[in-house]
């Protein structure tokens, strides 16, 4: 699976939108790009994910270069309960056993009111 | 919606003591996983399951072992619990097909061990 980097700490103001910039400069051609992300005292939760495409749903946006190396989560216009840690997650999907995802350290994004 | 529930919120435990940590899904989900969370490593996997009395080794199973007898259930087993075993421990349970990505997550079990 490709490694990810992604920076420990940011800053929004509420209302803005904040962007969640991933690196994954070594994702191969089938590897999707995942997000989750983790409010304090509880487990993670599924954002959104892609392959190659930018993908909307209620929650987020999610903007992937055309090379694929690297993709922003954007959170249109964040509130308060936005703080969170972000993961970005790159996988590839195997056929036979479970599909297990590797979480790393994310970025805490804390929103100022 | 899919519910993940976890035996306990906070435990404390002392070294050398046996210690079952329960995860009970209501989705039917074929998946299940066992995480530890500490401050600064992030999620790390300790073992997952993908059927009933399957399991697998994931990043850091050194020290603990699981059970799956029934789908909807998942526990994990400190044989001898130690300090450094204290931690964050959360369950999860996904599909198989279709959306296995998405994870759910139960509210985590703190672990003291004295």
């Amino acid at each position: 699976d490709a490694k990810t980097t992604q920076p420990p700490s940011m800053d929004c103001a509420e209302g803005r939108a904040a962007n969640l910039p991933c690196n994954h400069s070594t994702i191969s051609g089938n590897e999707y790009v995942y997000w989750y992300r983790q409010i304090h005292s509880q487990g993670p939760q599924y954002i959104i994910h892609g392959l190659k495409n930018n993908e909307t749903n209620e929650m987020a946006s999610l903007i992937i270069t055309e090379d694929r190396k690297s993709s922003t989560l954007i959170l249109p216009h964040a509130t308060l309960r936005d703080t969170a840690v972000y993961y970005c997650i790159v996988r590839l999907r195997v056929l036979t056993g479970a599909n297990n995802l590797f979480f790393g350290t994310g970025t805490r994004l804390t929103v100022i009111p | 919606d899919v519910k993940v529930t976890q035996s306990s919120r906070y435990l404390v435990k002392r070294t050398g003591e046996k210690v079952f940590l329960e995860c009970v899904q209501d989705m039917d989900h074929e998946n299940m996983f066992w995480y530890r969370q500490d401050p600064g490593l992030g999620l790390r996997l300790i073992y997952f399951s993908y059927d009933v009395k399957m399991k697998e080794k994931g990043d850091i199973p050194e020290g603990y072992s699981v059970s799956r007898e029934k789908k909807e259930r998942f526990s994990l087993i400190l044989e001898s619990a130690s300090t450094n075993q204290t931690s964050m421990y959360l369950c999860a349970s996904s599909p198989s097909q279709r959306e296995w990505y998405e994870q759910f997550f139960g509210p985590g079990t703190r672990l003291t061990v004295l």
